[in-house]
């Protein structure tokens, strides 16, 4: 079946230290979305992508797709200690389902 | 206020019993889903329901029963608990169809003891 592996599986930075993560899957996806789970909480939507190598910004995350429609990243410039928790991506292909990524679990350190 | 509301919040229990999870949207959504999140935090989905409809059970154990008495609520019952079982359930829902967002429950974290 569909496998969406993201990397890396933890990631500690330093408050102000950039951070990446990254997202493939082994099928073509429709679109992707990337959610955002706070400790303790629940994913939140943060954005989609649809089109073969779009780019997103909101405010210090940018968000890829790339061309192949096959992986996805997303990029924090300057952490900040909000900015901890788990991100995932996922792909909604209207089956009724939402494929999430394994997952990257970030700490921000102050 | 809350979109998508799930009851308890926290459940611990013995091992061979039975209980429930309700979930709740006030989203005006037709689909539903339960998801389980395990320890390493993997989301996987157990069951998708449209319009009160069943259709996805992606290869739950029989133990699991999920029931949608109308669309805008999704309840869960799980008999003969067992420590595996262990784990945090969320309960979403979307507008159904190809780019739209899911909106999550706050979750259930279950322990069998």
């Amino acid at each position: 079946g569909q496998q969406v592996m993201q990397i890396p599986q933890y990631q500690h930075v330093q408050e102000g230290e950039d951070f990446t993560t990254y997202c493939n899957s082994s099928t073509t996806l429709s679109n992707i979305q990337w959610y955002k789970q706070r400790p303790g909480g629940h994913p939140v939507f943060l954005i989609q992508l649809v089109k073969s190598g779009e780019v997103k910004k909101q405010k210090r995350l940018t968000f890829q797709f790339g061309e192949a429609k096959k992986n996805s990243s997303l990029h924090i410039t300057a952490t900040q200690t909000t900015d901890v928790g788990t991100y995932f991506c996922a792909e909604n292909s209207g089956t009724y389902k939402y494929i999430f990524g394994t997952g990257t679990r970030l700490k921000v350190l102050a | 206020d809350t979109a998508v509301s799930q009851t308890p919040k926290y459940l611990v229990t013995q091992m061979g019993n039975d209980k429930s999870i309700k979930c709740e949207q006030n989203l005006g959504h037709d689909t539903m889903y339960w998801y389980k999140q395990d320890s390493k935090k993997f989301l996987k989905i157990m069951f998708s329901y449209n319009n009160k409809e069943l259709i996805i059970n992606e290869t739950v154990p029989n133990r699991f029963s999920p029931k949608s008495p109308d669309k805008a609520h999704l309840n869960l019952h799980i008999n003969s608990l067992e420590l595996g079982d262990s784990a945090v359930y969320f309960c979403a829902s979307s507008p159904g169809g190809r780019n739209t967002e899911a909106f999550f429950g706050q979750g259930t974290r279950l322990t069998v003891v």
